[in-house]
């Protein structure tokens, strides 16, 4: 299993371009998050989905947009990228919360210029 | 509501020495409770996980944590450090009724040769 997958891993944007990333789980998990990593501020949650075709906002959803089309995958799409939105990206997912812990993806590093 | 509170977000120790990280929670309901490791430039890894079952709780790389009912702990200890112990720890809560996990905002722990 590779688990959960980023891509990619490192991206520059300028100032209102758009990107999505990817992120892909091959555990067969109902649940997928998208977070945010700032120094000092720890893990803030973007997006989440309980299952495919489902989204929901977390704590920092403005700027960013998701999808959730097939259960396997979970894309994150800035659609005018600014410098606020520099961050490290981290993906997780998750079989149930009836103990279910989150598996994270290797992250993916934004630099908005 | 969940919420949860890492005390120092940073902890330095000599290496053999005791590591204490320390984390309260709240939560209306019986908590799941975990905690993670992060090693530079990586995600998030499971170091271990209470879901109500024995509260001395026992994970990988010699760590273990308690869960503490009457004091809304769960503290990270591990009896001797090593330099590779060296990351950044999280601990979060969860329920089996919710969705999301709330993770705290991190401490960074350094080992001192």
């Amino acid at each position: 299993n590779a688990g959960v997958t980023q891509t990619p891993k490192f991206r520059v944007l300028k100032t209102g371009q758009s990107m999505t990333l990817l992120c892909a789980q091959d555990m067969n998990h109902e649940y997928m998050y998208w977070y945010r990593q700032d120094p000092g501020m720890g893990l803030r949650l973007i997006h989440y989905s309980v299952g495919e075709g489902t989204t929901a906002k977390g704590e920092v959803p403005d700027g960013y947009n998701v999808s959730r089309l097939k259960k396997q995958n979970f894309l994150l799409g800035l659609e005018s990228a600014a410098p606020s939105q520099t961050s490290v990206y981290f993906c997780a997912s998750r079989y149930s919360p009836q103990g279910g812990e989150q598996y994270f993806g290797p992250g993916t590093r934004l630099t908005v210029t | 509501a969940q919420s949860v509170t890492q005390l120092g977000s940073h902890v330095s120790v000599s290496e053999g020495a005791l590591v204490l990280l320390r984390c309260n929670y709240s939560s209306s309901v019986p908590p799941y409770l975990f905690w993670y490791v992060q090693y530079p430039n990586q995600g998030l890894q499971l170091l271990l996980k209470y879901t109500s079952a024995a509260t001395l709780v026992k994970g990988i790389n010699g760590f273990e944590a308690e869960f503490k009912k009457s004091e809304t702990s769960f503290h990270l200890t591990k009896p001797s450090a090593h330099m590779s112990d060296a990351a950044e720890y999280f601990c979060a809560v969860g329920s089996s009724s919710a969705s999301k996990i709330i993770f705290g905002s991190g401490t960074r722990l350094s080992i001192r040769p």
